[in-house]
This record gives C-alpha cells, sequence and structure tokens, in this order.
C-alpha cells in the first residue's frame, strides 16, 4: 500500500504567526504532487500542482516545495490570517497503471487564532 | 464560467437502496474524477472518467460503479447501500487527466446518508 502521510494532523496558531506543514509520498514513480486547501462548508481549493524536483511555488502569502528524490513537500504560510483557517491536502498522483488517480493525505488542520 | 456542479446536495437512503448520483464538469473539461469521504478517511479515490472512458478505479467493491457521456457529464451509482456507504461523495473535473500535472475543480458534493 502506498501511502500519502501528512504531519502534523492539526495545528493552532496566532494571527501573524509562520507556520509549516509537511506531507510525504512515495518517491518511486512520482508524476505530480498537488496541495489543496479545504474550507469548512466549500468545496477543495487547487493551491499548487508541482512535477518537477525541486519545485517553488508561491501564491501570495503561501508557498510550497518539492523533494521527489527523498519524497517530501513541504507548504509555508507566512504572517498567517483568520482566513487562512482551513484543511490543507496534498495528493500524489504516480504513473503506470495508477495514471489518472490522486492518492491523497488525511490532511492538516490549521486554525488561525486572531 | 460555472463551476463543477453535483447533484442532488443531499440525501438520506435505507439500507439495500441504490442511488445515481451526478455531476457536470466545468466546460471543457473531459476528466471526472470521484471520491469519496468519511468521518476519519481522508479523501479516498473512487474512479476518473477521460473522455467517456474509465481511466483508473480505486479499491471499491463492485457495488460501486459509473460512467461518463458524451457531454463529459457524469454519474455514479451505488448499489444495494450499506450504512459504511453514508459519506460525502466529492465530483472533480480537469482539464487533463486527473491524476496529471492538471489541477482539479471540485464540486460541493452529495451528501449521502444510508439508514
Amino acid at each position: 500500500i502506498l501511502n500519502v502521510e501528512q504531519s502534523p494532523q492539526s495545528l493552532h496558531v496566532q494571527e501573524g504567526d509562520s507556520t509549516n506543514f509537511t506531507c510525504s509520498f512515495p518517491s518511486s514513480n512520482f508524476y505530480a504532487l498537488h496541495w489543496y486547501r479545504w474550507e469548512t462548508a466549500k468545496s477543495p481549493e487547487a493551491l499548487f500542482v508541482m512535477t518537477l524536483n525541486g519545485d517553488e511555488k508561491k501564491k501570495g502569502q503561501i508557498s510550497a516545495t518539492l523533494n521527489t528524490k527523498e519524497g517530501y513537500s513541504y507548504l509555508y504560510i507566512k504572517g498567517s490570517q483568520p482566513e487562512d483557517s482551513a484543511t490543507y491536502l496534498c495528493a500524489w498522483a504516480s504513473g503506470g497503471t495508477s495514471y489518472g488517480k490522486l492518492t491523497f493525505g488525511q490532511g492538516t488542520i490549521l486554525t488561525v487564532h486572531p | 464560467k460555472a463551476g463543477v456542479t453535483q447533484t442532488p446536495r443531499y440525501l438520506i437512503k435505507t439500507r439495500g437502496q441504490q442511488v445515481t448520483l451526478s455531476c457536470s464538469p466545468i466546460s471543457g473539461h473531459r476528466s471526472v474524477s470521484w471520491y469519496q469521504q468519511t468521518p476519519g478517511q481522508g479523501l479516498q479515490f473512487l474512479f476518473e472518467y477521460f473522455s467517456e472512458t474509465q481511466r483508473n478505479k480505486g479499491n471499491f467493491p463492485g457495488r460501486f460503479s459509473g460512467r461518463q457521456f458524451s457531454n463529459s457529464r457524469s454519474e455514479m451509482n451505488v448499489s444495494t447501500l450499506e450504512l459504511g456507504d453514508s459519506a460525502l461523495y466529492l465530483c472533480a473535473s480537469s482539464l487533463k487527466s486527473g491524476g496529471s500535472s492538471g489541477e482539479l475543480f471540485f464540486g460541493e458534493g452529495s451528501r449521502l446518508t444510508v439508514l
């Protein structure tokens, strides 16, 4: 069984704090790594899709890095705001017979306190 | 442009019944994927359709099936419902095959309760 692990499971921070989460995935047969943000009562929304080892992507105060050789990705939020409170999901896409399938981690629940 | 639309949003069924859920993707998207979320579980992949062909299927029993029409709309069906099928079913569409470098656009989900 090929698992995607996210840590921590949950995180409480104060407004203005910077934070980061980890996503670990199998390093073999890597195709892409996705990050999604899921706010309560809404649909998951894509943040980043990364395919190349060493990729770094940024959207506003959120950024992500990718290491496909060791099988991990980091998501960073600089200066967290209460509106950043959400569940952050990563998902691993592999090639071969699993093409078309995304394997999601359990998510990191972020709560930003004003 | 309109997002991914799922119907119905909420439904209640009893054990043994069957259910059909519908998903209309974003216009121009040919890939539709289905995911199940139950309490304590992450999003579990059900299947993906691309241009009316099932590209991949997750580890679910044969009671779970789906199809995609020529206009890219997709339906999934669950027969002989069990209590454990109670879940949020999410549909996602994508320009490219869902597991590739194309991001997924999710609908709001269909919440199924089996009594």
